[in-house]
């Protein structure tokens, strides 16, 4: 079965500094995998996805996260971190199969950023 | 283009009482989804339409919860009777092909209070 941890309840950054949120997935198959962003009192917004082709993929608000299948890992990086990057980060995994192509979650990890 | 649209976005109800959403997807979108997304925790699929069929609704709670989507357009999920235990936010999301690859669309989601 497909599983998604994220390491890091949450994570506290100064204004300026690297962001690094990590995920790690559990999966028999090649997973698809997503980085989603929720605002307060808000639904999920994509931030990028993986779906087999490059292994680092960029994403909106400057972003990126890496594909490491030998440490089934897609962890989300943003190099500089804004005051507008505080919200909750949800990491998935998603696959094919016959029942269907919902998105399985972690737990989720709020980012803080301070000035 | 317009996003996925839900209604009501706040809902308080004493236990044991009845409870219904809607949800208006993306135009053109044919699957559909309804999340659970309880306090401190990710999202977690109920139920998976595909136009007007049920693709998965394996974690659907069916002595209590129910859902349609009789035109294959928006839909409706219903709680009755409402337990404690169903406080949370109720997120309708859309994907235009029920693939793994594509994104889902969140709406701005339901929150539920059962007192």
């Amino acid at each position: 079965a497909q599983s998604v941890t994220q390491l890091g309840s949450h994570v506290s950054v100064s204004e300026g500094a690297l962001v690094l949120l990590r995920c790690n997935y559990s999966s028999s198959v090649p997973p698809y995998l997503f980085w989603y962003v929720q605002y307060p009192n808000q639904g999920l917004q994509l931030l990028l996805k993986y779906t087999s082709a490059a292994t680092l993929v960029k994403g909106i608000n400057g972003f990126e996260a890496e594909f490491k299948k030998s440490e089934t890992s897609f962890h989300l990086t943003k190099p500089s971190a804004h005051m507008s990057d505080a919200a909750e980060y949800f990491c998935a995994v998603t696959i094919r199969n016959q029942a269907g192509t919902a998105l399985i979650f972690g737990k989720g990890t709020t980012l803080s950023v301070s000035s | 283009e317009a996003g996925v649209a839900q209604s009501p976005r706040y809902k308080i109800i004493e236990k044991r009482q009845s409870v219904a959403f809607w949800c208006n997807p993306i135009s053109g979108h044919a699957t559909l989804y309804w999340y659970q997304q309880i306090l401190g925790q990710g999202p977690k699929l109920l139920i998976q339409f595909q136009n007007n069929g049920v693709v998965d609704d394996s974690q659907l709670p069916k002595d209590r919860f129910s859902a349609e989507r009789l035109k294959g357009v928006d839909s409706t999920l219903k709680i009755q009777p409402a337990k404690l235990e169903d406080s949370a936010v109720y997120l309708c999301a859309s994907s235009h092909r029920d693939r793994a690859s594509y994104e889902q669309y969140f709406g701005p989601g339901t929150r539920l209070t059962v007192t």
